[in-house]
């Protein structure tokens, strides 16, 4: 099972909205409404974000959302803030087969 | 407070075994699918293995297939993966992380601190 595709990298500045797409295939995206995204920090665990591919964990700002729309899911950030940056992740349910497929990660730069 | 932590990491030769723990508190472990995520130094995050909350379920990824073990003991809250013939491309970060459903909705809510594990000679 191949990786989910996300831009290696993404920027903008403060207050600024940013979107990260993440695209899979009918076999994990298309087919299930269980999407979830990860932001991790240097050196630290990843954090839960997005779940069900629009639902925010309770501690989540509502800064963060979700959508999707055939293949691609995405993440939009809204209201940039300098701790926001960090590295994000996908992660798609991907059939009994293979389970869980992760994207490759994108860097977010606040500049 | 809810927590996991891992333990168990270390350097092992390539053909070699390792067994990693991770160790839950702070809610009831009994209760929730339980799995593994690894990263490789400067690379992304990848699924290794999933067990649901009563072992009954086990899936890993295709990498790992026929060489890990997932198993827990609920009674000591506790989760492992037995880790046998060991590649280099095994070195990695190694996350516990509990799925926030109680079954499965790929919903990794809780994640342990990871213990390093590096396949050299």
């Amino acid at each position: 099972q191949s990786a989910l595709t996300q831009p290696a990298s993404v920027s903008g500045s403060p207050g600024q909205s940013i979107t990260i797409s993440c695209t899979g295939t009918s076999s994990d995206v298309g087919s299930y409404n269980l999407v979830s995204w990860y932001q991790q920090h240097p050196g630290k665990a990843p954090k839960l974000m997005i779940y069900e591919v629009s639902k925010r964990p309770s501690g989540v700002s509502n800064r963060f959302s979700g959508s999707k729309s055939g293949n691609t899911a995405s993440l939009t950030i809204s209201g940039l803030q300098a701790e926001d940056e960090a590295d994000y992740y996908c992660c798609s349910y991907a059939g009994s087969s293979t389970l869980v497929v992760f994207g490759g990660g994108t860097k977010l730069t606040v500049l | 407070e809810v927590q996991l932590v891992e333990s168990g990491g270390g350097l092992v030769q390539p053909g070699g075994s390792l067994r990693l723990s991770c160790a839950a508190s702070g809610f009831t472990f009994s209760s929730y699918s339980m799995n593994w995520v690894r990263q490789a130094p400067g690379k992304g995050l990848e699924w290794v293995s999933y067990i649901s909350s009563s072992s009954s379920t086990i899936y890993y990824a295709d990498s790992v297939k026929g060489r890990f073990t997932i198993s827990r003991d609920n009674a000591k809250n506790s989760l492992y993966l037995q880790m046998n013939s060991l590649r280099d491309e095994d070195t990695a970060v190694y996350y516990c992380a509990r799925d926030m459903c109680g079954s499965y909705c790929n919903a990794f809510d809780i994640w342990g601190q990871g213990t390093m594990v590096t396949v050299s000679s």
